[in-house]
């Protein structure tokens, strides 16, 4: 079945620090994945894409398929980075998203 | 175009009343999803559509639950005789796509509150 996991609900980390929310996902086709991003009152939007291989607002995810993860990076974190982080899992038109983790970027 | 819209935002009800959701997609997408997101958790699939046929229903949802989308435009998502454990946000989300998993644009949600 498929499954998407992010381990941490909270990460806290301060501002200019590097940032890592993981994500592992359990899919034994080839998987398409994507990070969503919900900002404080705002709707749920995509951030990036596996696919697209690049970089938006700094962030940065690489697909590991050894490791079955697709981590989201990002080198010097801002405080406008502040928001809930969502990792999906793309199976055949449908999405399955992880629990989520809060990244909150401290002045 | 103001991207997805749902309504009502936020229903409060009894247990045991139906309630109806009604999404409007953006207009060139053809697919339409319905997702449900309880506190602390990711946005769990419930339905979706390609234009108007409904393709794919979560065995998790009950039959009380059902969901139409007539002439492949706008949906609605209707749930009988409501129980607490209903409580949640309904998301709806639209695409554009034929083959491939295109980018998801959501609605801002429609918060269920069953008393």
């Amino acid at each position: 079945a498929q499954r998407v996991t992010q381990p941490e609900k909270l990460l806290s980390v301060f501002k200019g620090a590097p940032v890592e929310l993981k994500c592992n996902y359990s899919y034994s086709g080839s998987p398409e994945l994507f990070w969503y991003v919900q900002y404080s009152r705002q709707r749920l939007q995509l951030l990036l894409r596996h696919i697209s291989r690049e970089s938006i607002k700094g962030f940065t995810a690489d697909l590991n398929k050894g490791e079955t993860s697709f981590h989201l990076k990002k080198p010097f974190a801002q405080e406008e980075d502040s928001a809930m982080y969502y990792c999906a899992l793309g199976v055949f038109n449908k999405f399955y998203f992880g629990s989520g983790t809060k990244l909150n970027v401290k002045p | 175009d103001t991207g997805v819209s749902q309504n009502p935002r936020h229903k409060i009800t009894k247990r045991g009343q139906n309630v109806t959701f009604r999404c409007d997609p953006i207009s060139e997408h053809n697919r339409l999803y319905w997702y449900r997101q309880t506190l602390g958790q990711g946005p769990e699939f419930l339905t979706y559509f390609q234009n108007e046929a409904q393709l794919e229903k979560s065995r998790l949802l009950s039959d009380r639950f059902s969901a139409e989308r007539p002439k492949g435009s706008f949906s609605t998502l209707e749930i009988q005789r409501t129980e607490q454990g209903d409580s949640a946000m309904y998301l709806c989300a639209s695409s554009f796509g034929q083959t491939h998993t295109g980018e998801l644009f959501f609605g801002e949600g429609s918060r269920l509150t069953v008393l």
